[in-house]
């Protein structure tokens, strides 16, 4: 049975960095298929998809438009989790954030997306002095 | 850049009554790439259906789904009280790779 378990503080100032972190049991952010997903949810911005890494012989990154440019979002082999980093953070970036996961699809070879089957916790994320 | 409208934005509904949602693509996209989610409050979503209408683990039959090309609907044959929540539609695969409706609020009437 895979789980995420999310952690990272709530409060971060305007203009500093938002971190948070996904522990993965039951999978490994070297999975071959999957995908590892961060998700950030406001009223204002609804469900917003803001990126990925995942390995397929070598890392590579997805990024939101919306966020690129300030996000990273990085793999941990050793500790079997994977981070956000958020910086340049204002108000608007209040949100509860989701990492979770697309288990992808293998066919003949290739790996297909696939929907999030499995969801962190949240951790909700104010923007605030 | 796809984008997923949902309809309606809230729909009030009676227990045992049947609910129809819609999701609709401003471009084409396959069934295969499309999955719905419920979420209730203080929870992550939960995945309900996926990839040409896969039931993920664990959902009950009333749930269903439809559509093709821009216009897909889930359907709740008979509403239970465990139902009421806010359900997303999402594309994944296609630019961006990942996007979400803004979601359907079912509250009961």
């Amino acid at each position: 049975q895979v789980q995420l378990q999310q952690s990272g503080p709530g409060l971060v100032k305007p203009s500093q960095t938002l971190s948070l972190a996904c522990a993965i049991s039951g999978d490994s952010v070297s999975s071959d298929t999957a995908s590892w997903n961060w998700i950030r949810q406001s009223p204002s911005r609804g469900l917003e998809w803001l990126g990925r890494t995942y390995y397929r012989s070598k890392w590579y990154n997805d990024y939101a438009d919306s966020v690129i440019g300030r996000v990273t979002i990085n793999p941990d082999t050793p500790k079997n989790q994977f981070s956000l980093h958020l910086n340049s953070v204002t108000p608007g970036d209040t949100a509860v954030y989701f990492c979770a996961r697309d288990p992808g699809v293998s066919i003949s070879g290739m790996v297909i997306p696939d929907a999030f089957d499995v969801w962190g916790q949240g951790t909700t994320v104010t923007v605030s002095s | 850049e796809i984008v997923l409208t949902q309809s309606p934005g809230t729909l009030s509904l009676s227990p045992g009554e049947r609910a129809t949602l819609s999701c609709r693509a401003s471009q084409t996209i396959s069934s295969s790439y499309l999955a719905w989610y419920q979420q209730k409050p203080g929870q992550a979503p939960r995945l309900l259906f996926y990839g040409a209408s896969r039931r993920a683990a664990g959902i009950p039959d009333r749930f269903s789904v439809s559509g093709s090309g821009t216009d897909f609907t889930l359907t709740i044959s008979r509403l239970e009280p465990e139902d009421f929540a806010v359900y997303y539609c999402q594309q994944y695969g296609y630019s961006p790779p990942v996007s979400f409706g803004q979601g359907t609020k079912l509250e009961i009437k």
